[in-house]
């Protein structure tokens, strides 16, 4: 258990809708990312979150976006869904400010979501 | 095209051999290069950020070399056991905070 945690688990939806998925940082972490891995593009980085700010962006598409906010969960925000938006999207965590800043990132388990 | 190519992209390995396998990468605007093992229907999981030419990293049984120069990192795995089967991925990050992932070694052990 890496102490990062997400929710949903799993998310079922229709083409057009939009979901919201979130995250729950490690106690103390205060950076969080968001990551799609989908079977065609592998995993891909979408966007790093510092203390409320973003401070990375990725291939995150403009349907998409995120916020931390001041207790540090995140949520990734995904609307006028597609098909090809189907995907395992993974949240993790570490203490530091930027992205390779030698911190250990923490994944959680995952919310995997299925457009129908 | 910035692109981050593994290989190979498969490999058996029998219990208790050392095997490695290699990320090449973009030498220009290098910032880092991070490797994960994941095991199937777990999460990733961070082994080592490198950030200097010549760098040499080690966890255990697993240990990972850098050459910026050239582009290219080394993952080594000595005396493999069951557990080591995952896929190891390396990710690219760039100056500019572009985060490019490779696609993948898929390591079987086998008994």
């Amino acid at each position: 258990d890496s102490g990062v945690t997400q929710t949903p688990k799993h998310l079922i939806t229709a083409t057009g809708q939009r979901v919201t998925l979130r995250c729950s940082p490690r106690s103390g972490d205060l950076s969080v990312y968001w990551y799609q891995q989908s079977l065609d593009q592998g995993l891909q980085f979408l966007i790093q979150y510092y203390n409320g700010e973003e401070r990375a962006k990725g291939n995150i598409l403009e349907r998409f976006s995120a916020q931390q906010f001041p207790d540090l969960h995140s949520e990734l925000n995904l609307s006028s869904l597609e098909l090809g938006d189907s995907a395992l999207y993974f949240c993790a965590s570490s203490v530091g400010e930027v992205y390779s800043g030698q911190e250990t990132q923490y994944f959680g388990p995952g919310t995997r979501l299925l457009v129908l | 095209i910035l692109n981050v190519e593994q290989s190979p992209q498969s490999l058996h390995v029998q219990e208790g051999d050392s095997t490695n396998f290699t990320c090449s990468f973009p030498s220009s605007n290098f910032y880092a290069l991070h490797w994960y093992r994941w095991e199937t229907a777990k999460s990733p999981e961070a082994l080592f950020v490198m950030t200097l030419n010549g760098d040499e990293k080690k966890k255990g049984r697993i240990s990972a070399t850098l050459n910026t120069k050239e582009g290219y990192s080394y993952l080594y795995i000595k005396g493999s056991q069951p557990e080591d089967s995952a896929t190891y991925l390396c990710a690219f990050e760039g100056f500019d905070d572009k985060i490019i992932f490779g696609k993948g070694t898929r390591l079987h052990i086998l008994p």
